[in-house]
């Protein structure tokens, strides 16, 4: 099956600061989505994002499907940027959804 | 915008106890999942359902059954609760394959302990 690959595990970063998350996967997906899980255990939808570039306010996110990868961009972090950040593959029609391990961020005020 | 409910954020229960996890979703949509999520195990699937009264086995079913008697409707049952399944309930739901876009919304999640 596919293996989704996240890097890096884990994050400290001080306010402000800019980051770079990034998911390889092993296959041809069809579908592609970034989570941030929050402290209360809520997984929140980022970017439905199976090719190309999206961005929304200080997140941006490109996937370069040809080369199976997706790199999720914080910039000017916050506080309330902490908790994980999930990728998730999926083929279309295949209703499995693939997750990765997560990159625990932590933001430093 | 899409709405995932679940039943309860916090459950706590008695082993051998039957548990009923009930998650609504109010965007028509057809597919809807039950994950559960423990400390480096990640999100593990357990059901899923295509349809009404359709359901199909994840990666973990072991232990659990489901239902699915309205679209908008799908319950997790814990026959009989074991210790093993303390653990962070999420539920899903996603349009489905016929829509080309295949994108999981999630409930809050429900924090299952059992004693």
């Amino acid at each position: 099956g596919i293996q989704v690959e996240q890097s890096p595990p884990d994050l400290i970063l001080q306010e402000g600061a800019n980051s770079t998350l990034r998911c390889n996967f092993s296959d041809s997906v069809n579908n592609l989505q970034w989570f941030h899980q929050n402290p209360w255990g809520q997984l929140i939808n980022l970017f439905y994002i199976p090719s190309g570039t999206k961005q929304n306010g200080r997140l941006s996110a490109t996937t370069v499907a040809t080369e199976r990868y997706s790199l999720l961009y914080i910039s000017s972090s916050q506080t309330t940027d902490s908790g994980v950040y999930f990728c998730a593959v999926s083929y279309t029609g295949g209703f499995k959804t693939i997750f990765g391990a997560g990159t625990r961020l932590f933001v430093k005020a | 915008d899409v709405k995932v409910t679940q039943s309860s954020r916090y459950l706590v229960k008695r082993t051998g106890e039957k548990v009923f996890l009930e998650c609504v979703q109010d965007m028509d949509h057809e597919n809807m999942f039950w994950y559960r999520q423990d400390p480096g195990l990640g999100l593990r699937l357990i059901y899923f359902s295509y349809d009404v009264k359709m359901k199909e086995k994840g990666d973990i079913p072991e232990g659990y059954s489901v239902s699915r008697e309205k679209k908008e409707r799908f319950s997790l049952i814990l026959e009989s609760a074991s210790t093993n399944q303390t653990s962070m309930y999420l539920c899903a739901s996603s349009s489905p394959p016929s829509h080309r876009i295949d994108e999981q919304f999630f409930g809050p999640g429900t924090r299952l302990t059992v004693l």
